[in-house]
């Protein structure tokens, strides 16, 4: 079975630091990946994805992320934290197979920023 | 568009009630999913349609949950009789067929609190 693991269910860093957000997939097959964010009382809304090519991918606010097929990883980075990325950040996979366009979800990381 | 339109945004009911949540996904899309987020199990896929059909319903808990879409743009998720540990933000959300890229938009989610 497909599974998603984000290490670190809450990271704390000060405004300015470097985020970093760890995510690792299990897949047989080259996965689509994606980073959500959802910020409190809302829904989730999509910061990057990766599906070929380039294997940096930019996304909304500053965050990237990188995937490496040797470590099987797709870490979410920031260079400077901003108070306004406290949120809670979810990484996800397409499931291989006929599954149509279901995404299997990491348990998310609550970033928490401080002043 | 206006997005995924859920409602209502807060339910508050006792044991035994009946519960109808209710999504509008976004006009001209396929795939139509419905989740439930707790602390305790995070993100949990319920059921998804394609085209108006129920593909999977596996992570349905119990017969108690139902769920419907009778046309392309209405939804509904019922849980009769509701029970305390129902209590969760229930998303809905909903893509398109494309190429794989599978970008799943939500909507602001039901907050439901049974007493």
């Amino acid at each position: 079975a497909q599974s998603v693991t984000q290490l670190g269910s809450h990271v704390s860093v000060s405004e300015g630091a470097l985020v970093l957000l760890r995510c690792n997939y299990s897949s047989s097959v080259p996965p689509y990946l994606f980073w959500y964010v959802q910020y409190p009382n809302q829904g989730l809304q999509l910061l990057l994805k990766y599906t070929t090519g380039a294997t940096l991918v930019k996304g909304i606010n500053g965050f990237e992320a990188e995937f490496k097929k040797s470590e099987t990883s797709f870490h979410l980075t920031k260079p400077s934290a901003h108070m306004s990325d406290a949120a809670e950040y979810f990484c996800a996979q397409k499931r291989a197979g006929n599954a149509g366009n279901m995404l299997t979800f990491g348990g998310g990381t609550r970033l928490m920023v401080k002043p | 568009d206006a997005g995924v339109i859920q409602s209502p945004r807060h339910e508050v009911t006792e044991m035994g009630q009946e519960v109808t949540l209710r999504c509008k996904p976004i006009s001209g899309h396929d795939y139509l999913f419905w989740y439930r987020q707790t602390m305790m199990r995070g993100l949990e896929l319920l059921i998804y349609f394609n085209n108006n059909v129920p593909i999977d319903d596996s992570g349905m808990p119990e017969d108690r949950f139902s769920a419907k879409m009778p046309n392309a743009s209405f939804s509904t998720l019922k849980i009769q009789p509701s029970e305390p540990r129902d209590s969760a933000v229930y998303f809905c959300a909903s893509s398109m067929t494309d190429t794989g890229a599978n970008v799943l938009t939500f909507g602001a989610g039901s907050r439901l609190t049974v007493l």
